[in-house]
């Protein structure tokens, strides 16, 4: 079966620091991948989605970048954060024509 | 541009009565639509979906209603049980698009006993 990994859980990090999420997805090959947002007390938003190694599509100008090294891994990056990149960060996988599979989400507050 | 809307940000319901979210769209290049329930510092997790050439579908105590004319989908949960307590999330697919998914944004339901 498949599962997806998201760490770390939970982060803390000073206005101007580097970020780094790591999602990884085992039990399937050639997954696309996304990353979401959810804002307190909004929707969710989709970041950034790679339908294969080194393919990234970004949906939202912003500090943040993603990059897919490897088929089943994808990092969400950024090398100075902002107070309003605070949030919910959510990992999904699909194959082409299936639902969404989240991970279990990484809480981000920029202080 | 919201391309998909949940207009009741929340919802109160009796346990064993019926919960009904609304969700309309406005892209009908949409193939198919999906419902996700999220509890809190949770992914969302899959519920049920619909494709974009039909009407109902029904799995459980769930069914989907979608109605392309008017760009509306609806989920039902009868009976409604305190475990259904959750935030709703509709979504929609445009498969020519990298499978992207665009969200509602949510609808809280509190299923009170």
């Amino acid at each position: 079966s498949q599962t997806i990994h998201q760490w770390p859980a939970t982060l803390v990090q000073p206005v101007g620091s580097p970020l780094s999420l790591e999602c990884t997805v085992e039990g399937t090959s050639n997954p696309n991948l996304y990353w979401y947002r959810q804002a307190a007390g909004r929707g969710l938003q989709l970041l950034f989605y790679s339908v294969g190694i080194g393919q990234i599509s970004s949906e939202v100008p912003q500090n943040l970048s993603a990059s897919r090294p490897q088929d089943r891994q994808f990092i969400l990056s950024s090398k100075k954060l902002l107070l309003s990149d605070s949030g919910f960060y959510l990992c999904a996988w699909s194959m082409r024509y299936t639902a969404y599979f989240f991970g279990p989400g990484t809480r981000l507050t920029v202080l | 541009d919201q391309q998909v809307k949940q207009n009741s940000p929340s919802l109160s319901v009796q346990e064993g009565r019926i919960s009904i979210l609304n969700c309309d769209y406005t892209n009908s290049m949409f193939d198919y639509f999906l419902w996700y329930k999220k509890y809190p510092a949770e992914g969302p997790t899959f519920l049920i979906s619909i494709s974009s050439i039909k009407d109902k579908n029904e799995d459980g105590r769930f069914t989907v209603f979608l109605n392309k004319s008017a760009k509306h989908l609806s989920l039902h949960i009868v009976p409604s049980q305190p475990g259904d307590s959750a935030v709703y999330f509709c979504a929609a697919r445009l498969k020519a698009a990298g499978n992207k998914l665009t969200f509602g944004g949510g609808t809280r339901v509190l299923v009170k006993p």
